[in-house]
């Protein structure tokens, strides 16, 4: 149980079109999910929380405008990189939790990542 | 802000050496601990995980981990690692604000 998908799991674009990532919650209902970048051989640092139906929160440095995150059911959260430049390349993770507060309802669980490449 | 620290950036063992990486976080309130692994490749794993209770938690493949309030850490064990061992391991602390807040990460390296 507890599964994750990420798709695509690997992208190439050219700079300054748009590349959307999905991430599914497979057997779970997950009302919060996370969005994290890893750069190479860097810790994962948090983009964004999203919770089903609001509008997502943005860590401080985080353009909320150039990564658009859309939770619109319990299963399903997107990433959209507009206008991607070279320096959007990275691998970007998902992370997806149920509902609830405190103990067990802390753990998430993660997706397997979504390389992005910027051409 | 909370922060989670690993001193060790880089780990060479030998086989059936045994490991201890460190895990140390700022926060005073109740926490929830993890120590995660990804392979060469692959992606997170969830090697272990502490909420509460027993402060000594066992995890998958050997690794254990041990919660030291009075410390803030939370160290992995492995008493004799192996080859297939080899990758970045991180620790994380959720405060209960939901966010989840990794270390800098531990690569390890084991040489046959």
């Amino acid at each position: 149980g507890a599964v994750v998908s990420q798709h695509p799991s690997r992208v190439i674009c050219k700079s300054g079109t748009s590349v959307k990532i999905e991430c599914r919650s497979l057997d779970f209902q997950a009302t919060t999910m996370f969005w994290y970048r890893q750069f190479p051989k860097q810790s994962l640092m948090l983009m964004a929380t999203s919770n089903e139906g609001s509008k997502a929160t943005y860590e401080q440095g985080v353009e909320k405008d150039k990564f658009l995150i859309n939770h619109a059911s319990l299963t399903l959260s997107t990433l959209t990189v507009t206008s991607a430049h070279p320096e959007d390349s990275s691998f970007y993770i998902c992370s997806a939790k149920t509902g609830g507060v405190g103990g067990i309802y802390n753990e998430q669980f993660f997706g397997p990542g979504t390389r992005l490449t910027v051409l | 802000a909370q922060s989670v620290s690993q001193h060790n950036h880089h780990v060479i063992l030998s086989e059936a050496a045994s490991l201890e990486l460190g895990c140390n976080y700022s926060y005073g309130g109740t926490v929830n601990l993890f120590w995660y692994v990804q392979y060469p490749g692959q992606h997170l794993q969830l090697l272990l995980k502490y909420f509460s209770g027993d402060p000594l938690v066992k995890g998958i493949k050997g690794f254990e981990a041990e919660f030291i309030k009075s410390k803030f850490s939370f160290n992995l064990r492995k008493p004799s690692v192996q080859w297939s061992d080899t990758a970045e391991y991180f620790c994380a602390v959720n405060t209960g604000f939901q966010k989840l807040v990794f270390g800098t990460g531990t690569r390890l390296l084991v040489s046959p």
